[in-house]
């Protein structure tokens, strides 16, 4: 069974940081992987998705990650915005998709 | 957004009573998923549709039960709704462009059960 996990559960960084958000998984048998942002209170937006055949995609200031034979993805948010604030989650694309428990992000100005 | 939408947005509703929460999609994709989102628990699946009438199990589908009459309209209903029923339920659908499945979701439904 797909078990994913999300390191740290929540960060606070002041505005203009760099920084990365850690995915693992147990699995590596996936047809993708897929980032999510979701405000409070909303649903969840598509960020990012990776085909498992890939190593990394990038938007705007994201870039996301894939190493699939050590089971990690990261998302690497580039000077960051208070507009950032949100919990990001990551999904990956199996048999079905399972999503990690997510990692809050408050970015201060 | 994917033109997917969720109805009623909120809902409160006693024990024992059903209750169904209709997603609508306008873009006639064959897959469709509901999720329930917990404090603790995450993301988890409840049930999903791969197409008219065509439905399946998830990892949480005790209480629930799914129709999917039209490819538009993925109905889930509770049929003696409990307090532990008590949820964000979230609607998705999969695109599938160049092969690649890609999740979207709907703005959700909150559901209180007193």
């Amino acid at each position: 069974k797909q078990e994913v996990t999300q390191i740290p559960a929540a960060l606070s960084v002041p505005e203009g940081e760099n920084l990365v958000l850690n995915c693992s998984f147990t699995d590596s048998a996936i047809y993708n992987l897929q980032w999510f942002r979701q405000d409070p209170g909303k649903g969840l937006t598509s960020l990012l998705l990776i085909q498992s055949s890939q190593r990394e995609q990038t938007s705007g200031r994201l870039n996301a990650s894939l190493d699939k034979s050590s089971g990690r993805s990261t998302l690497y948010i580039a000077a960051s915005q208070p507009g950032d604030s949100a919990t990001y989650l990551c999904a990956l694309n199996g048999q079905n998709f399972v999503f990690g428990p997510g990692t809050r992000l408050s970015v201060l100005p | 957004d994917a033109g997917i939408t969720q109805s009623p947005r909120h809902k409160v509703t006693e024990t024992g009573t059903p209750v169904t929460l209709r997603c609508h999609q306008t873009e006639n994709h064959r897959y469709m998923y509901w999720y329930r989102q917990d404090p603790g628990h995450g993301l988890r699946l409840i049930h999903y549709s791969y197409g008219v009438k065509d439905t399946d199990k998830g990892e949480v589908s005790d209480g629930y039960s799914v129709s999917r009459s039209k490819t538009e309209d993925f109905l889930l209903t509770l049929e003696s709704a409990t307090s532990s029923q008590t949820s964000v339920y979230f609607c998705a659908i999969n695109t599938l462009a160049g092969g690649v499945n890609e999740q979207f979701f709907g703005p959700g439904t909150r559901l209180t059960v007193l």
